[in-house]
């Protein structure tokens, strides 16, 4: 398997560009997905296959690569954004499925 | 409309085992890759198993590989997990989840509000 790594903590104030990132060696073959997750809830998706929004999301969430490294950047954060944001991929060997640690949003 | 609600959580001792169920509602379940993946409190997200639609692919993580068995019944429209040899540090919420897969990605795009299961003597 493989680890993704996540940093703890970002924020951001109302109305910024925000960008919260992903990194691990299964990135280079495989694509992030990613999820928003607010306190008492369940995950909800917002990015898949690296920048596909599902049907519902804001068009201020997307998402891009670069080698090892998956960005979920969020062009003007709002107040409601604040959330935990996970990454996932497939593992190095494509069975196994992999998250990342986790990224508490403050939106200021 | 789609639906995902799991039952069967509660508090088990050390050494015992629950069985958890996740009815599917308003899509073809067949059709699609399903997941459990937990939440220990305070924790992050972490996946532990899934199943193709028809049940013949499956897949466990380390955690639960040898202890957990995740299955499915299409006719019923739901999935399973059994789980024994449970240990405190399986305390957590469980979820399933609908997948969305292809080679490049894994990802769940429906979730059901969780079941939370307590290992404690």
């Amino acid at each position: 398997s493989s680890e993704l790594t996540q940093d703890p903590a970002v924020s951001a104030a109302l109305g910024q560009t925000v960008r919260i990132t992903c990194q691990g060696d299964s990135l280079r073959s495989y694509y992030a997905s990613w999820f928003q997750q607010k306190p008492g809830q369940a995950p909800v998706l917002v990015i898949y296959g690296n920048n596909a929004r599902p049907s519902g999301i804001p068009a201020r969430f997307s998402g891009s690569s670069s080698g090892n490294t998956a960005s979920l950047t969020i062009t003007g954060a709002q107040a409601e954004d604040e959330a935990d944001y996970f990454c996932n991929s497939r593992d190095s060997s494509g069975n196994l499925v992999v998250f990342g640690g986790g990224t508490k949003l403050t939106v200021l | 409309q789609v639906q995902l609600v799991e039952s069967g959580g509660g508090v088990v001792k050390p050494g015992g085992s629950l069985g958890l169920s996740c009815a599917a509602a308003g899509f073809s379940f067949s059709d699609f890759y399903m997941s459990w993946v937990r939440q220990a409190p305070g924790k992050g997200l972490e996946w532990l198993a899934y199943i193709g639609g028809s049940g013949t692919t499956i897949y466990y993580a380390d955690s639960a590989r040898g202890r957990f068995t995740i299955s499915r019944d299409n006719a019923k429209n739901s999935l399973y997990l059994q789980m024994n040899f449970l240990r405190a540090d399986d305390t957590a919420m469980y979820y399933c989840a609908r997948s969305v897969t292809s080679y490049y990605y894994y990802a769940m795009d429906v979730w059901g509000q969780g079941t939370t299961v307590t290992v404690s003597s």
